[in-house]
C-alpha cells in the first residue's frame, strides 16, 4: 500500500491564483482530514470527511473548498490564493466503523508559497 | 470546543536523560489521546496512542500516562537517544463520537549526545 499520497510536493503561487492540492488513500479509510501547518506552529484542521459525498469545515477553512466524490480522493481547493495561505498543507485519513477518533495517517505534505 | 494545552514549549537533555511532555485537556468527555512525532520537513507519525478506559501504555522506551480527573496526559521517553529529536504533538478529540482532532502546539525535543 502507499498510504496517503499527496501532490505536489512543492508550488509557488502568485497571489489571487486558484490551485487544487491531491490527495489520494489507497487503505480504504473512510475518513479524510486537511490540515495546514504554519512554520514552528501546530496543526489545524481545515476540512474534513465523513465519507463520499459528506464533508465539514474545520477550524480555519475560510478561503478553501474540498470535494469528496469517491472514497480515496480528497482534493483541496484554494481559490484567490493570498500571502497567509502560505504554509505546508497535509492530508491525513483514519477508519471508524462505529466512530469515535482513530488513529490517524498523514501524507507527506505540499510545501505551498504565495508570493 | 476542545482546548489542548502542550508544555514544554521546548525541551533540552543530556543522551540517556529521560524527558517528559504533559499535556492539558479541556472536555472531560475525550476518550483517545494520540502523541505524534515530526522530524523536521517531515510528516507527522503517531508514535503511540491511549484510550480512556486504560491509564497507562508502554512500547518499549515510550509511554503515555492518562489522568481522567485532572484532565491530562504525558508521554514519557526514557534513556533518550539524538535520534529521538524531533517535534512531539499531543492531540485529543472534541469529546465522544468525534473523528476529528485538537491538536497541541507542539515541544521541540532536543537530545545532545
Amino acid at each position: 500500500n502507499a498510504g496517503v499520497t499527496q501532490t505536489p510536493k512543492f508550488r509557488i503561487l502568485k497571489i489571487g491564483q486558484s490551485m487544487t492540492l491531491q490527495c489520494a488513500q489507497d487503505m480504504n479509510h473512510n475518513y479524510m482530514y486537511w490540515y495546514r501547518q504554519d512554520p514552528g506552529m501546530g496543526l489545524k484542521l481545515i476540512y474534513y470527511s465523513v465519507g463520499a459525498g459528506i464533508t465539514d469545515k474545520g477550524e480555519v477553512p475560510n478561503g478553501y473548498n474540498v470535494s469528496r466524490s469517491t472514497t480515496e480522493d480528497f482534493p483541496l481547493r484554494l481559490e484567490l490564493a493570498a500571502p497567509s495561505q502560505t504554509s505546508v498543507y497535509f492530508c491525513a485519513s483514519s477508519y471508524s466503523e462505529t466512530g469515535g477518533a482513530r488513529r490517524q495517517y498523514f501524507g507527506p505534505g505540499t510545501r505551498l508559497t504565495v508570493t | 470546543g476542545e482546548n489542548v494545552e502542550q508544555h514544554p514549549s521546548t525541551l533540552s537533555v543530556q543522551e540517556g536523560d529521560s524527558a517528559v511532555i504533559k499535556c492539558t485537556y479541556s472536555d472531560s468527555a475525550s476518550n483517545y489521546f494520540p502523541w505524534y512525532k515530526q522530524e523536521l520537513g517531515k510528516r507527522p507519525q503517531l508514535i503511540i496512542d491511549i484510550r480512556s478506559n486504560v491509564g497507562e501504555k508502554k512500547d518499549q522506551r515510550i509511554a503515555v500516562t492518562l489522568n481522567k480527573t485532572a484532565k491530562h496526559f504525558s508521554l514519557h521517553i526514557t534513556e533518550t537517544q539524538p535520534e529521538d529529536s524531533a517535534v512531539y504533538f499531543c492531540a485529543a478529540p472534541p469529546g465522544t463520537g468525534f473523528q476529528k482532532l485538537v491538536f497541541g502546539t507542539g515541544t521541540r525535543l532536543l537530545v545532545s549526545p
